[in-house]
């Protein structure tokens, strides 16, 4: 039981570069969030997806979209990186019933140049 | 806009109990108050949460003030592996807000 995974661990980008960071779980989880973490802030929700099919932007989603491939996973597209996006990337998941516990993965961390 | 208010930094001795406070003054009747820890720059870890009753586990307790508009976790016997921010966060649907946490540091 790995929980939640996220690839890559680190990356460098140059500005203008496009990756896609991916997240998966295997708790059987409903629910799905995207989180940055600039230095020395708490973390900002980027997206979430309530449930397989559906994605809602959180509090700063410009720069970036998500897929809900399955239920088990959730990616991240940087269509444009740019520096303003440098930042730690978390991956949540949560059973999505109501008072549930997010989970957290190990982590992205992304350098654009 | 930040929904919680938490001091930057505290200290505690090792094996004393540490006391962390948290102010949520406009926090809503079905709002919940979560509490997170994250170790150096891994995943925030899961500590505690609850909505008005204090509330105790394995690692912590929750004291939620009668109003709700302030809470405090204890963390009965502080050890140097809970050097870490902590987070205290009021959940809003389906959305956590973050701020910018505590910083606990037990010393030896």
């Amino acid at each position: 039981n790995a929980g939640v995974t996220q690839t890559p661990k680190f990356q460098v980008l140059k500005t203008g570069q496009s990756m896609t960071l991916q997240c998966a779980q295997d708790m059987n989880h409903n629910s799905m969030y995207w989180y940055r973490q600039d230095p020395g802030m708490g973390l900002r929700l980027i997206y979430y997806s309530a449930s397989e099919g559906t994605t809602d932007k959180g509090e700063v989603p410009n720069g970036y979209n998500v897929s809900r491939l399955n239920k088990r996973e959730f990616s991240l597209r940087l269509e444009s990186a740019a520096p303003s996006q440098t930042s730690v990337y978390f991956c949540a998941s949560s059973d999505g019933a109501g008072q549930e516990t997010q989970y957290f993965g190990p982590g992205t961390r992304l350098l654009v140049l | 806009d930040a929904k919680t208010t938490q001091p930057t930094s505290m200290d505690c001795a090792e094996g004393r109990a540490a006391n962390l406070p948290c102010n949520h003054s406009t926090i809503s009747g079905n709002e919940y108050v979560y509490w997170y820890r994250q170790i150096h720059s891994q995943g925030p870890q899961y500590i505690i949460h609850g909505l008005k009753n204090n509330e105790t586990n394995e690692m912590a307790s929750l004291i939620i003030t009668e109003d709700r508009k302030s809470s405090t976790l204890i963390l009965p016997h502080a050890t140097l592996r809970d050097t870490a921010v902590y987070y205290c966060i009021v959940k809003t649907g389906n959305q956590f807000y973050f701020g910018t946490g505590t910083s606990l540091t037990v010393i030896p």
